[in-house]
């Protein structure tokens, strides 16, 4: 049973230009979750969703951050317009379709804004 | 919400010393908490968790016991190992439980010496 998958693993944009974090959860999962680790610091919740809605997005920067998860495919994070700040690693988590409170991380992608 | 706080480090032991990591929490309700671990350049693993008070998690020679008179989740290990070098972090959901995204502690880098 394969994990939660994330691409790429690794990803520079210069400022500017739009950076798009794809996530495949577990097989079997409904729920992802996305978070950002920034240099020194733990994760911080981003957003929450399943399949076709967004359940919380409290933790996504108000601009330039969105994020889906469509019927058929992976979710997706995009960001535009990226700044240096924005460099960070972005994990992907996946839970079960009931109720369930354990996550599965996937390795993570490492955005660079150069 | 819900919040979480850990010692912080680096935590540098010899190896077979005993380890202790603290962690307390502050919620609503009783919700399930997590350790999570992280070797350099890889996502979280799930390393135990606990679902109820005085419930004991338990993995790879790791423990930690869910206290709610005291609220902590302490992480404890009898003898560590180099390959236990990384960086453990304390969770809990954002709020009510179940389905919802994670809080994290700021995480404690774990060096274990030959």
């Amino acid at each position: 049973n394969a994990g939660v998958m994330q691409n790429p693993r690794h990803l520079v944009r210069r400022r500017g230009q739009e950076a798009r974090l794809r996530c495949s959860p577990m097989k079997g999962h409904s729920h992802v979750y996305w978070y950002r680790q920034l240099p020194e610091e733990g994760l911080k919740f981003m957003v929450y969703l399943q399949k076709e809605n967004i359940i919380d997005e409290s933790g996504m920067p108000k601009e330039r951050f969105s994020a889906e998860f469509p019927k058929e495919g992976p979710s997706i994070l995009r960001i535009q317009q990226v700044v240096r700040g924005d460099s960070a690693a972005y994990f992907c988590a996946s839970s079960r379709e009931f109720k369930s409170d354990t996550q599965y991380f996937g390795p993570g992608t490492r955005l660079t804004v150069l | 919400g819900n919040s979480v706080t850990q010692m912080e480090g680096p935590v540098t032991l010899s190896e077979e010393a005993f380890l202790t990591i603290n962690c307390t929490y502050t919620a609503t309700g009783y919700p399930s908490l997590f350790w999570y671990v992280q070797y350099p350049g890889e996502g979280l693993q799930l390393l135990l968790k606990a679902t109820k008070a005085d419930d004991k998690g338990s993995n790879k020679g790791f423990e930690a016991t869910y206290r709610k008179e005291t609220t902590s989740f302490h992480l404890e290990k009898g003898s560590v190992q180099v390959s236990d070098s990384a960086v453990y972090f304390c969770a809990l959901p954002n709020s009510g439980g179940g389905a919802d995204g994670l809080t994290f502690g700021k995480g404690t880098h774990l060096i274990i010496q030959p």
